[in-house]
């Protein structure tokens, strides 16, 4: 089945520098990648997602881009801000097919400071 | 509003009395999952649903069962609660395979 690895596990930046987070996976298969955003004590939400035929997609200071041959995928948050701080998470799946097992990354902590 | 409801948001039991997670969605999507968020594991699934009546096993579907006898409904069965079982639980939905996931408030469960 797939695997999904993700680094930093916590990640601290000045407010006003870049974040940048980090996932591998291991299934060639899976062609869909969203980025949710889990602030203390609520839900995940989506941020961004990006899908196999795209390399680089971006949504105003957030950006994710997708390197299929070497299977990662990457989250890039510029000037960052306090509000910003949460934990991040990447998902592989596969689009199509009536399937939707969706596989996640352990998540990363980021901390803004002040 | 949108939204995915889920029940009870908080929940101590004890070890082997079974309890029932409800879930229900008001947006008409087709596929439904359950998760479970464990410090360091990040969000795992346990099980999913294509559509009612069809269901299929996650990555960790041990000690839990689901059932979808209605589109807007997808309620997670602990039959004999254990210890390590102890978690937060989200309920999800979403239209189809490859797109938004939509996460209810999620459910804390102790099991003592």
């Amino acid at each position: 089945g797939e695997n999904v690895e993700q680094h930093p596990s916590t990640l601290s930046v000045q407010e006003g520098d870049s974040a940048v987070i980090k996932c591998t996976y291991s299934d060639s298969a899976s062609n869909y990648f969203p980025w949710y955003k889990q602030e203390l004590g609520k839900r995940p939400q989506l941020i961004i997602d990006i899908r196999s035929n795209v390399g680089e997609k971006k949504d105003q200071r957030i950006a994710v881009t997708l390197n299929k041959t070497a299977k990662h995928f990457s989250l890039h948050i510029t000037e960052t801000q306090p509000e910003d701080s949460a934990v991040y998470f990447c998902a592989a799946s596969k689009e199509g097919g009536g399937y939707q097992k969706v596989t996640f990354g352990t998540g990363t902590k980021l901390q803004v400071i002040p | 509003e949108a939204q995915v409801t889920q029940n009870p948001r908080y929940l101590i039991t004890v070890t082997g009395k079974k309890l029932t997670v409800t879930c229900s969605q008001n947006m008409n999507h087709e596929y439904m999952s359950w998760y479970r968020q464990d410090p360091g594991l990040g969000l795992r699934q346990i099980y999913y649903s294509m559509n009612v009546e069809v269901t299929d096993k996650g990555d960790v579907p041990e000690g839990y069962k689901v059932s979808r006898k209605e589109k807007r409904n997808f309620p997670l069965i602990l039959e004999s609660p254990s210890p390590n079982q102890t978690s937060l639980y989200f309920c999800a939905s979403s239209p189809s395979s490859g797109n938004t996931i939509y996460f209810g408030e999620g459910s804390w469960l102790t099991v003592v």
